[in-house]
């Protein structure tokens, strides 16, 4: 069964450093999304990706954030500069169909650290 | 902005026992969906209920949705020890695309 990849699943960087992580989602997906949890508690949407644009962002995905899909297969997320509150997992998903009205498919995310 | 909540926030059951959670939330919904999270791994997708559904089944799943109530309920029956996980369910608001989850809660099934 295709599946989403996330790259790396680990992260440790220094407080003010950039980071970008990687995903691959499901090929024929078209929506993509990254979402970050923090100890294992809430899962918080970041921001929501269609036709080459975000389609949605929350709060959370202010000027520090930024979301490309550089070729046909790959979707980073980048931090320019990250704080120590940046420290969680980031999950990205894909669906078929759009948000909420398909299933979403989630990697298995990478544990981001910063010190 | 909505949010659904589950209840209880953890649940501790023996094997072969059924485990219902609830999750309640506060907007206008068009779907609301079910997924699982082992420990440190992504989440998986379980079911979705469209709000003009009332019940919905898969496997030993079985799902409700209350829209007048504004809530849902998530039965597992004859739970197994590989059901222990946290379970969270997910809403998206009229007008918006984004899926927006609760806080989630742990279910352990004991052997």
């Amino acid at each position: 069964e295709p599946e989403v990849t996330q790259t790396p699943s680990h992260q440790v960087t220094q407080m003010g450093q950039e980071v970008i992580l990687r995903c691959v989602p499901i090929s024929n997906h078209l929506y993509f999304y990254w979402y970050r949890q923090i100890l294992g508690q809430k899962v918080e949407f970041l921001v929501s990706f269609y036709n080459n644009e975000i389609s949605e962002k929350s709060e959370i995905f202010d000027d520090q954030f930024s979301v490309e899909r550089p070729d046909g297969s790959n979707f980073t997320l980048k931090i320019r500069s990250t704080k120590l509150e940046d420290s969680a997992m980031y999950f990205c998903a894909s669906s078929g169909g759009q948000g909420g009205r398909s299933p979403l498919h989630f990697g298995n995310g990478t544990r981001l650290t910063v010190t | 902005s909505q949010q659904g909540e589950e209840d209880p926030q953890a649940l501790s059951i023996q094997e072969g026992e059924n485990a219902t959670m609830n999750c309640s939330y506060k907007t206008s919904i068009n779907n609301l969906q079910w997924y699982r999270q082992n420990s440190g791994r992504g989440l998986v997708h379980l079911i979705l209920i469209r709000s003009n559904e009332r019940e919905k089944h898969s496997g030993r799943l079985r799902v409700t949705l209350d829209t007048s109530k504004k809530s849902s309920s998530l039965l597992i029956t004859a739970s197994r020890a590989a059901d222990t996980a946290s379970y969270f369910c997910a809403t998206d608001e009229v007008g918006s695309e984004k899926l927006v989850f609760g806080k989630g809660m742990k279910l352990t099934v004991n052997p």
